[in-house]
Order: structure tokens, then sequence, then C-alpha cells
């Protein structure tokens, strides 16, 4: 069964501090992944990654793509409370198939 | 461009009653996603609709059913609403083109069943 998987689930840190969050697949026919940040709202898109090692960068947040290991790592570097959020991460298959996406992670941000 | 709009935001149904949320896609794009959001169990899909048809469906009992319109417009209705039914329910809409796995969600119905 597809599934997407997401660690740590919950993580507080201190304002300045750089984090890394993990997305790691099991899906077939694998087409792209897809970053999301979530506050007390509807998810925003943060990034699309379809290519193994071809960094994507906003600001202080970047993301990478192993599509050998089947992961996808998510940084945030000077860290803000703004950043606390849950930030999701998902999986498409083929381009007519459902979004999948894994738990999130929760990310707190303390000053 | 306006963004996904959803409506009602809130809503507190009872049990046994129906309910239906109205979804308005992005201008131009054709595809729309339900998904239930929920503490526990995270963002659970529903269905998606393209071009007035239902391309996928999630896991869910037939109580929960949706349509899409030639406007691409979609609603979807829960009948016999149970406790459980209680959550946020947020709609996206993307493109069905080599851009369209990004999906962009509305706001959020917030469902309180009683």
């Amino acid at each position: 069964e597809d599934k997407v998987v997401q660690s740590p689930l919950s993580l507080v840190v201190h304002e300045g501090d750089t984090v890394t969050l993990n997305c790691s697949y099991e899906v077939t026919n694998f087409r792209s992944l897809l970053w999301y940040k979530q506050e007390k709202k509807a998810p925003t898109f943060l990034f699309m990654l379809t290519s193994s090692g071809i960094e994507k960068k906003s600001g202080r947040l970047s993301s990478i793509l192993d599509k050998k290991e089947l992961f996808s790592i998510l940084n945030i570097t000077a860290t803000q409370t703004g950043d606390s959020a849950i930030y999701l991460c998902a999986v498409k298959r083929s381009s007519y198939d459902k979004v999948i996406f894994g738990p999130g992670t929760s990310l707190s941000v303390i000053p | 461009k306006a963004g996904v709009t959803q409506t009602p935001r809130y809503l507190i149904k009872t049990r046994g009653q129906q309910v239906t949320l109205s979804c308005s896609p992005i201008s131009g794009h054709r595809s729309v996603s339900w998904y239930q959001q929920t503490p526990g169990q995270g963002l659970q899909f529903l269905f998606e609709y393209f071009s007035e048809t239902q391309r996928n469906k999630g896991n869910f009992p037939g109580r929960f059913s949706g349509r899409q319109f030639s406007n691409s417009r979609s609603e979807m209705n829960v009948s016999t609403l149970e406790l459980g039914d209680s959550a946020l329910y947020l709609c996206a809409s993307s493109l069905r083109d080599r851009e369209g796995d990004t999906q962009y969600f509305g706001p959020g119905t917030r469902l309180t069943v009683l």
C-alpha cells in the first residue's frame, strides 16, 4: 500500500535554530513530491520536487529529493516564531492519480 | 487571481442531518479535490473531480458524495451525519497539465456535529 511517512511528528526549537524535517515514501510510479505549510488555516504550497539532487530554495527554506532512497528533506535555517506550523509532505503518482499526504510534522519555534 | 473559496466557513449540525459544502476553484483550474482533516487522522483524501467526472475516491463510506458542475465548482454532501464527521473539510484545486500536481487549498469548512 502506498504510504508517506514524516519524522519527527513534532518538534520544538528555539528561534535561530536550524531544523530538518524528513519525509519518506513508498509509492508506485512516483511523479512528484510536494511540501506544504499549514498554520491555523489551509495548507499553503512550498515546493514541488520531481528530480533527484536538485535543491529548491525559497528564502530560509530549502528542500531536496532523493529518488533512489525515496525520501526528501525540508530545511529551515535561522528559524523564527512565524515558522511555527504543521509541515505536510505529499506524493503524487501518475498525472491522474490522487495526492497522498503524510501525517505532518508539527514545528513550534519558541523565542 | 482569486483563490479557492469555500462556503460556508463554519457549520454546526446535529447527528442524522445532512450537509452540503461548496467549493469554487481558482479560475481555469478544472480539478477539484476534497479532504477531511482531523487532529487524529491528518489530511485524508475524499475524492477528486475533473471535468464533472469523479477521477479518484478515498476510503470513505457512501454517506460522503460529491459532484462537479460545468463551471468546475464542486459540492460535497454528507448524509446521516455522525459525531465523527466533525472535521475541517478542505477543497483544493489544480490545473491538469505538467504543473497540475500543485494543489491550492481553500480556507476550509469547519463542520461540528453535535
